[in-house]
């Protein structure tokens, strides 16, 4: 499978307990991004990568959140201290920026429950 | 605020028949819009885009319409089959931000 994966599919934690996600992209891709939806929603951007540069992050990004790509491969997106309000699903995408053109291409997503 | 707009949560059309989808949008600094389809527990999968340069594309039943003037897209679907019910985003992005911004996504149930 050549697709975006993303693990685990499902987290439940406690509040106040840290999580951390992990991201997988298409092989070739060079940028990957992260992304925050609710239900009734659509997906919110959070932050995005060209290669292991962290190049925008949201203002839905708060000093909770942290997300990294050391290798400008895989991505990994920890939140501490979880709230409730925390609970969603995160979704990751990836692209290849060519030619102005930008098509993501999305993972399955994480689903986190914060109880 | 939304920048994107969805203003339909849900849409029924018969099989066969052309479903249509719309968008609308504020940012006038958008220069890329892409359609998305979603399942229940997946991610969103990409199904067209179009770029600010020009008004229409198409990829075999979809077709994407741009009026710049209306700030305004809408997505066809022709014929409608019942695989295509699912749930619509219209995304876009521009003005130097790379990310998306999505609408609330519009529910597309194709009746038998």
């Amino acid at each position: 499978d050549t697709g975006v994966s993303q693990n685990p599919r499902h987290k439940i934690t406690k509040r106040g307990q840290n999580v951390t996600f992990r991201c997988d992209p298409i092989s070739e891709h060079n940028r990957l991004y992260w992304y925050r939806q609710t239900l009734g929603q659509g997906p919110e951007f959070l932050t995005y990568f060209q290669n292991e540069a962290q190049l925008e992050k949201s203002r839905l990004l708060s000093d909770r959140f942290s997300a990294e790509r050391p290798k400008g491969s895989f991505s990994t997106l920890e939140i501490q201290r979880t709230e409730q309000g925390d609970s969603a699903m995160y979704l990751c995408a990836s692209s290849l920026l060519a030619g102005g053109i930008n098509e993501q291409f999305f993972g399955p997503g994480t689903r986190l429950t914060v109880l | 605020d939304q920048q994107v707009k969805q203003n339909s949560p849900s849409l029924s059309v018969q099989e066969g028949r052309i479903s249509i989808l719309n968008c609308d949008y504020t940012n006038s600094m958008f220069d890329y819009f892409l359609w998305y389809k979603k399942y229940p527990a997946e991610g969103p999968t990409f199904l067209i885009s179009i770029s600010s340069i020009k008004d229409k594309n198409e990829d075999g039943r979809f077709t994407v319409f741009l009026n710049k003037s209306a700030k305004h897209l809408s997505l066809h679907i022709v014929p409608s089959q019942p695989g295509d019910s699912a749930v619509y985003f219209c995304a876009a992005t521009g003005g130097g931000a790379d990310g998306l911004t999505f609408g609330k996504g519009t529910h597309l149930i194709i009746q038998p």
